[in-house]
């Protein structure tokens, strides 16, 4: 059974970057059969993709965080990261880590981590 | 982007009662690959991530109970819980898979009433 765990800093100054990691067990980002995308979420809010990797080691980035958004993976710690530069009180969210499942390469989500909550504060 | 807009906000249903929750796509998300709507359902408790109830706008994911179903087609599609239970009480939300970036509905709420 796949299970995803997202850790990082639960607090980040403005202007400075969020870097988060995605700790995959059960699978395998090298099997090379899904790909493995940041999902974030607003208090109170609806959800908002964020990016996905493959794993060629490809990347698709949503194009409203496109300039700021980095997603990379550790194969040899079955680790997926995430960074975002420059952040602002915009981008306070539980972060959550997410397979896609589907026809590709837009997918549905299955599963998803428990979410880790950023906030963005001095 | 393709806006996924989602009716009603919230709904208080009677245990036992249907519920309905409608979602509407800015443009068509039928693909002719296979003739199938790109279409998926999360249910979101608090304090957890969503779980994937639908997907293909009506295909029920494996482990969800029978009385949530999915229907609708192109741009207009339905969440039907057939019998409210306790446990159904949660934000859902729809999320399309036609289009980059993939989007999501704003969510609608669901309590017992």
């Amino acid at each position: 059974q796949v299970q995803l765990q997202e850790s990082g800093p639960g607090l980040v100054k403005p202007s400075q970057t969020l870097s988060l990691t995605c700790t995959v067990s059960g699978d395998s980002f090298s099997s090379g059969n899904y790909q493995w995308s940041w999902i974030r979420q607003p208090a109170g809010k609806g959800l908002e993709w964020i990016g996905r990797m493959y794993a060629s080691g490809r990347t698709d980035y949503n194009p409203s965080l496109k300039s700021r958004v980095t997603i990379l993976v550790d194969t040899s710690k079955n680790q997926l990261s995430l960074k975002v530069t420059s952040v602002t009180a915009a981008d306070t969210a539980v972060y959550y880590c997410a397979r896609d499942f589907g026809p590709s390469p837009n997918n549905w989500f299955d599963p998803w981590g428990q979410g880790t909550l950023v906030t963005v504060s001095s | 982007d393709i806006i996924m807009t989602q009716s009603p906000d919230s709904l208080a249903v009677s245990l036992g009662e249907r519920a309905t929750i409608n979602c509407k796509s800015s443009q068509s998300v039928f693909t002719s690959s296979n003739n199938q709507n790109c279409l998926a359902w999360y249910q979101q408790k608090p304090g957890q991530p969503p779980n994937l109830l639908i997907y293909w706008a009506s295909t029920r994911e494996s482990g969800v109970p029978d009385r949530f179903s999915g229907s609708g087609s192109g741009t207009d599609f339905t969440l039907t819980i057939s019998s409210l239970q306790a446990e159904d009480v949660a934000v859902y939300y729809c999320q399309q898979y036609f289009g980059f970036p993939v989007t999501f509905g704003g969510g609608t709420k669901v309590e017992i009433k």
